[in-house]
């Protein structure tokens, strides 16, 4: 059973440019929430996505926007990049139904602008 | 002020040792309450979880939550080298499946 996977694994981007992250949640899960983790600070809440809807999010600027498709998986996209997006992006995939306890994280797509 | 206070540390013990590790919260709101483990270079993993306030024990690890002080703690006992990550507190209002607000994270390292 796969788990939570997460592309690319390193991106390198310029200042100014645009980037997008996938990834896909673990089977059976239909919630998926992303996560930015700069170095030696605890991941920060970007948003979560469920049933193909934004349905929380974070205090990120709306340069920070995302998708869900139909088979549950998830985009995060990030316009007009700064010095300070560079960071590990963090997917994690849970059930959205009540009682649903669990988030399971993926390995991250480490980011970074030049 | 950080809605979640974590030691950064690092903090060292040899083998076999007991960590005690710990964070402060200001929202008295927060039900749900985790630890994460992060291993260099990969995604936290659920250690331990824990609904209002009270004790749980899994194996080696015991989870502490103290509603009233505003304090949760993570015991290891018989610490081992493997346990050497950084442990990552963290916390939510509805369920730990929603918005998750997690400390900085303490690295630990258990010298053999």
């Amino acid at each position: 059973d796969a788990g939570v996977t997460q592309s690319p694994t390193h991106l390198i981007k310029t200042r100014g440019q645009q980037v997008t992250l996938r990834c896909s949640p673990k089977s059976g899960h239909d919630t998926v929430s992303w996560y930015q983790q700069a170095l030696g600070q605890g991941p920060q809440f970007i948003f979560q996505y469920y049933e193909e809807e934004e349905r929380q999010r974070g205090n990120f600027p709306d340069r920070f926007s995302g998708h869900q498709f139909p088979n549950y998986s998830s985009e995060l996209n990030v316009n007009a990049l700064l010095l300070g997006d560079s960071a590990l992006y963090l997917c994690a995939s849970s059930l959205g139904g009540i009682g649903s306890y669990e988030q399971y994280f993926g390995p991250g797509t480490r980011l970074t602008v030049t | 002020q950080k809605e979640v206070e974590q030691d950064p540390g690092p903090l060292s013990v040899p083998e076999g040792a007991i960590v005690s590790l710990n964070c402060t919260y200001s929202n008295s709101a927060f039900q749900y309450f985790m630890w994460y483990r992060q291993y260099s270079r990969k995604g936290p993993e659920l250690l331990m979880y824990t609904y209002s306030s009270g004790n749980k024990e899994d194996g080696r690890f015991t989870a502490q939550v103290d509603k009233s002080s505003k304090y949760i703690s993570l015991f290891i006992r018989d610490s081992q080298p493997s346990d050497s990550a950084t442990y990552l507190c963290a916390m939510s209002l509805y369920s730990s499946a929603s918005k998750i607000i997690f400390g900085s994270g303490t690295r630990l390292s258990i010298r053999p």
